[in-house]
């Protein structure tokens, strides 16, 4: 039971415009949730976090949204550079009860073009 | 963030033969450390929750007896192979948390590639 989803596998973008990523997710128990950005061959880097008690978070050129009655986020980062091309993986976790425990989803490609 | 480092990088094994990955916190202490698995244009997939001083909780699916793991202070935990197969060919990344620290935020290791020949 994937309860974490990315559907998009690849998101293709021009420099400088918006990249939107989305994330759905099953559990109503998840309470917070965060982004990671991974290259090939090396560990995931955070990027952003949100509590389930907010709807918006900035950092930056990120901001992330999260639809709770849609139990659905996304990233979105704005303007896109190249060196933004990476695979993004969203997760979740119930801090009441998971002890920290993650649930990524499968991940987005995005590719920005100069 | 935090500084999370693993050794080695990479690293090919015989079938049969065991392999250590170790897994540091360098710049502060983690009580919990988490061990994960992706496999290729796979998600990363949760193998174990390792807490320092207590035995590794492991994730359904996942023998105990395969992948050891110790924590034995608050600053590494180690990963073993055990007797490798080719099918356990992946990479291996771990992550830490920080003590009192933000809820659920891991901060992961370069990973570890492991070849099994």
């Amino acid at each position: 039971d994937q309860q974490v989803k990315q559907n998009s596998p690849s998101l293709s973008v021009q420099e400088g415009r918006i990249s939107i990523l989305n994330c759905d997710y099953t559990n109503s128990m998840f309470d917070y949730f965060l982004w990671y950005k991974k290259y090939p061959a090396e560990g995931p880097t955070f990027l952003i976090s949100i509590s389930s008690i907010k709807d918006k978070n900035e950092d930056g050129r990120f901001t992330v949204f999260l639809n709770k009655s849609a139990k659905h986020l996304s990233l979105h980062i704005v303007p896109s550079q190249p060196g933004d091309s990476a695979v993004y993986f969203c997760a979740a976790s119930n801090g009441g009860t998971s002890y920290g425990k993650l649930t990524f989803g499968q991940g987005t490609i995005l590719t920005v073009h100069p | 963030g935090a500084v999370v480092s693993q050794h080695p990088s990479w690293v090919i094994c015989k079938s049969g033969t065991s392999v250590k990955i170790e897994c540091r916190s360098l710049d502060f202490q983690a009580t919990t450390m988490f061990w994960y698995r992706q496999f290729p244009k796979q998600s990363l997939m949760l193998m174990a929750t390792s807490n320092e001083g207590s035995k590794a909780t492991y994730e359904q699916g996942v023998e105990k007896d395969k992948f050891l793991i110790n924590h034995a202070s608050l600053t590494l935990s180690t990963l073993t192979v055990t007797s490798a197969h080719p099918e356990d060919s992946s990479f291996y990344i771990c992550s830490t948390k920080k003590i009192a620290a933000d809820p659920d935020t891991q901060y992961f290791g370069p990973g570890t590639r492991l070849t099994v020949l």
